[in-house]
């Protein structure tokens, strides 16, 4: 079975360093083809694509994060680990991780659950 | 960066009716060397994950109701639900993944009237 789950701290102070990590399961980001991407939704309001990492470490980040985050990912542990720096209360959010399976263009077909943050002093 | 725009915002449909959600990029997703969409359609259930119910335009998603369907042009893509039904409920957003910088659409929000 395919799953994805998120971790991070839940309360984050202003200017802060966030790290979140996705654990993935049932696939690995080394097979060719395989892509995760994170997004992100504050309370009530849309979904934003945030950054993406490939299976030959190629990475691509959201115009108007770019300077802000850094994707990565560690094979050996399954884990992708996005780090956002100078958090504001903006940035309060739901941030889901997402798989990208080959064969559906860049669908994104299994999501995990979640996790909250909130940036708060 | 591509600018997604949807309408409605919001839709209330009649169980048994159909619905339609419209999806407009500021470009064109026809990809010039494979010519797919680079087009896809989520929906997120109440208190639930996004999930992937179209994807390259017009192609249904493993487990996808078949009273799903999508449509695709340069830069117009519809999704069509044949018959409302109550699981339907949801915020429909459509996402642009042409570019390396993925973006979606505001969401519409789809109900029971």
């Amino acid at each position: 079975q395919v799953t994805l789950k998120e971790s991070g701290p839940a309360l984050v102070k202003p200017t802060q360093t966030l790290t979140l990590t996705c654990t993935l399961s049932g696939f690995s980001l080394s097979t060719t083809a395989m892509r995760v991407s994170w997004i992100r939704q504050p309370p009530g309001k849309a979904l934003e694509w945030l950054a993406r990492i490939d299976w030959d470490d190629n990475k691509f980040y959201s115009t108007s994060l770019k300077t802000r985050l850094t994707i990565s990912k560690d094979t050996s542990k399954n884990q992708v680990v996005l780090t956002m720096t100078n958090v504001d209360p903006v940035d309060t959010a739901t941030y889901y991780c997402a798989r990208i399976a080959p064969g559906m263009g860049y669908g994104m077909d299994v999501w995990g659950r979640g996790t909250t943050v909130t940036v708060s002093s | 960066d591509i600018v997604m725009t949807q309408s409605p915002l919001s839709l209330p449909v009649t169980p048994g009716e159909p619905a339609s959600i419209s999806c407009r990029s500021s470009q064109s997703l026809l990809h010039n060397y494979n010519g797919q969409y680079y087009l896809e359609w989520y929906v997120q259930k109440p208190g639930q994950s996004p999930q992937l119910l179209i994807y390259l335009g017009y192609n249904r998603a493993s487990g996808v109701p078949d009273r799903f369907s999508g449509s695709a042009s340069a830069t117009d893509f519809t999704l069509k639900i044949s018959r409302m039904e109550a699981e339907d409920v949801g915020v429909y957003y459509c996402m642009q993944s042409l570019q390396t910088v993925f973006t979606f659409g505001q969401g519409t929000k789809l109900e029971i009237k």
